[in-house]
């Protein structure tokens, strides 16, 4: 059972946006920064958010980040074919001293 | 730009050690901590630790003192040594750069503990 909670799926048309939670407590969520990761089957994961909502050079717009108490979330306007796939939250947590990953939610472009 | 290239052994026996290493190419190797992270297949992440370029580590408890992490300035690489597998330990092993937000990672190399 991972310590950031996050849904194992969500779904949405072609063009449509999307949004997936993180869910953790004041140890983690709350005090640290927030980070996004996008992982295709069989690579490595890529960071697409750090510090709760800044974009790494070359991740487009589309991806964008937000905080607030315990929970955090990404959200992906004009989805296409190519974002099919896993996205993780991360962050330290502060009680555990530990870098925590949510359980990872599968994004389907339908 | 900071590349990550690990190497080490894919297949091991309940009780040996995983032993891989990771060699850093571009950027600054002492200006930053380094990572491990490691993945069950069809699973999500786990962190299992970290090392500053001084050579201090912090690792995750949950592998029960079974795990160092050390570093070799002089040649630009860092190591992960599991001591007594088993095949709960069996996942894809990355390296990374920075502690927090780890980025980038390594390709990854599966590990498999199996008799």
């Amino acid at each position: 059972q991972s310590v950031l909670t996050q849904p194992p799926s969500v779904s949405a048309a072609p063009g449509q946006k999307v949004t997936v939670s993180c869910s953790g407590t004041y140890y983690n969520i709350v005090n640290n920064y927030v980070s996004w990761y996008q992982q295709f089957p069989g690579t490595a994961p890529k960071l697409l958010i750090y510090d709760n909502n800044k974009r790494p050079s070359g991740i487009p717009d589309r991806f964008s980040g937000s905080k607030s108490g315990t929970s955090a979330t990404l959200g992906i306007t004009g989805l296409q074919t190519g974002d099919e796939a896993d996205y993780y939250c991360s962050t330290w947590d502060s009680s555990l001293n530990v870098v925590v990953f949510g359980g990872g939610t599968q994004l389907t472009v339908l | 730009q900071v590349q990550l290239q690990q190497w080490g052994a894919g297949l091991l026996k309940p009780s040996e050690t995983l032993s891989l290493a990771c060699e850093v190419f571009g950027g600054s190797f002492t200006a930053y901590y380094w990572s491990w992270i490691r993945q069950p297949p069809g699973k999500g992440l786990e962190w299992i630790g970290e090392i500053s370029p001084t050579g201090s580590t912090n690792y995750n408890p949950s592998l029960k003192g079974r795990v160092t992490i050390s570093i070799d300035i002089s040649r630009n690489h860092f190591s992960l040594n599991l001591t007594s597998v088993t095949a709960a330990d069996t996942a894809v092993y990355y390296c990374a750069k920075g502690r927090s937000r780890p980025d980038p990672w390594s390709q990854g190399t599966l590990v498999t503990v199996s008799s």
